[in-house]
């Protein structure tokens, strides 16, 4: 088992841009569940999804971030019009039914908006 | 409202001292509380949670339900100790984290 992958590791976008942000969960993970850290701050809850439902999206951005996890393929995340302040590193983690409340995080995706 | 606060953002230390990192926490049901730590160039990893009640590499923590506190502690620091650690706290379906402490075991 891979563990929760998450691509691309680095990502550039300029201000303006889409950034879409990929992660594949550990095997037989049903929820994923993503999380934004700025810098010199701890991680910050933006939306937990099932499979082709999402469950609570209260930590989201209402306008230009959107989240998806499709019946087959990887977890998105979306940033549309991307601007400075997108700019931080962005963790997806999943969970099995069983696994009381462990979450297995991901590499993350750094984002970087010129 | 759910929080987690982790007054330290740095703790040095020296090789063999004891440990002891702060995680106060707000929460108003019954909490779930866990310790993750991130090793230099690897993924943010589970340490130990409260209903285990078990020690993972020397460390343990105590739930003070009295004081909010579930304070993360060794009594003798190793140098492959230094690492981010967070605090992190169960509820409504997903984990709120405490901005997070460095820990550095100097040698």
């Amino acid at each position: 088992n891979a563990g929760v992958m998450q691509n691309p590791r680095h990502l550039v976008r300029r201000r303006g841009q889409e950034a879409r942000l990929r992660c594949s969960p550990m095997k037989g993970h049903s929820h994923v569940y993503w999380y934004r850290q700025l810098p010199e701050e701890g991680l910050k809850f933006m939306v937990y999804l099932q499979k082709e439902n999402i469950i609570d999206e209260s930590g989201m951005p209402k306008e230009r971030f959107s989240a998806e996890f499709p019946k087959e393929g990887p977890s998105i995340l979306r940033i549309q019009q991307v601007v400075r302040g997108d700019s931080a590193a962005y963790f997806c983690a999943s969970q099995d039914t069983r696994s009381y409340n462990e979450q297995f995080f991901g590499p993350g995706t750094r984002l970087t908006v010129l | 409202a759910q929080r987690v606060t982790q007054p330290e953002k740095l703790l040095s230390v020296f090789k063999g001292a004891p440990v002891e990192l702060k995680c106060n926490y707000s929460y108003s049901g019954s909490p779930e509380l866990f310790w993750y730590v991130q090793y230099s160039r690897q993924r943010l990893q589970l340490l130990l949670r409260h209903i285990s009640r078990e020690s993972i590499k020397g460390f343990t923590a105590d739930l003070n339900k009295g004081e909010t506190s579930f304070h993360l502690k060794k009594p003798f620091a190793q140098e492959e100790d230094s690492a981010m650690y967070y605090c992190a706290l169960w509820g409504a379906q997903k984990l709120v984290f405490g901005q997070g402490t460095r820990l550095t075991i100097n040698p």
